[in-house]
């Protein structure tokens, strides 16, 4: 059974600090992608990584996709309180298109 | 952009009660996913259809729940009878089904088993 583990579970953080979440396996994911989540909404696709190592921008969001395709990373540089919110990462790797949620890491940024 | 229909968008009912949530996914999507939540933790995957079939339900709860896409577009997830443990977010999404395809979610139906 693949899973995905996510830290930190809960990260509580002051506006403009930079912070890290993390979200592991040990096992080999095809694609990997991150989503985000308001209270009350459904996920919504933050950027999808194919390529081991392989490192995206957006914004102020910097996502990795570890060499092995096991790990990936989501930094945010000089949070705003309009990042709070779920974020959640998926793995892929069957051929059926079906993805592995793991369980979340809850991001509160105070003003 | 089209977005993913779902409905109702709370429920409440009691145990025992038979309960139904609808989804109408994204025009041209073959894929269609039916998730719960519970509150606070990643979604957990009950069913996938690729088109009118079934090609993951190996997480539903089959003495009580079931799916269907009958034509192949819009969705019906059924509880018969509910239990207070299912009270939970469901979450219907869909894609292309291509590897990497990303996931296009609704806005969930809240179920609250009382």
């Amino acid at each position: 059974t693949q899973l995905l583990e996510q830290s930190p579970q809960f990260l509580s953080i002051q506006e403009g600090e930079n912070l890290t979440v993390y979200c592991n396996s040990s096992s080999v994911f095809s694609s990997l992608q991150w989503y985000r989540q308001e209270p009350g909404e459904g996920p919504v696709l933050l950027v999808t990584v194919v390529t081991g190592g392989e490192v995206k921008k957006l914004k102020r969001l910097t996502f990795q996709f570890g060499d092995a395709r096991k790990d990936s990373s989501l930094h945010i540089t000089a949070a705003q309180p309009g990042d709070t919110g779920l974020y959640l990462c998926a793995g892929g790797g069957g051929s059926q298109g079906n993805l592995i949620f793991g369980k979340g890491t809850k991001l509160s940024v105070k003003p | 952009e089209a977005e993913v229909a779902q409905s109702p968008r709370y429920k409440i009912t009691e145990k025992s009660q038979a309960v139904a949530f609808w989804c109408d996914p994204i025009s041209g999507h073959a894929t269609l996913y039916w998730y719960r939540q519970i509150l606070g933790q990643g979604p957990e995957l009950l069913v996938q259809f690729q088109d009118e079939s079934v090609v993951d339900d190996s997480q539903l709860p089959k003495d009580r729940f079931s799916a269907e896409r009958l034509k192949g577009v819009d969705s019906t997830l059924k509880i018969q009878p509910a239990e207070l443990g299912d009270s939970a977010m469901y979450l219907c999404a869909s894609s292309r089904g291509r590897v990497a395809s990303p996931l296009h979610f609704g806005n969930g139906t809240r179920l609250t088993v009382t």
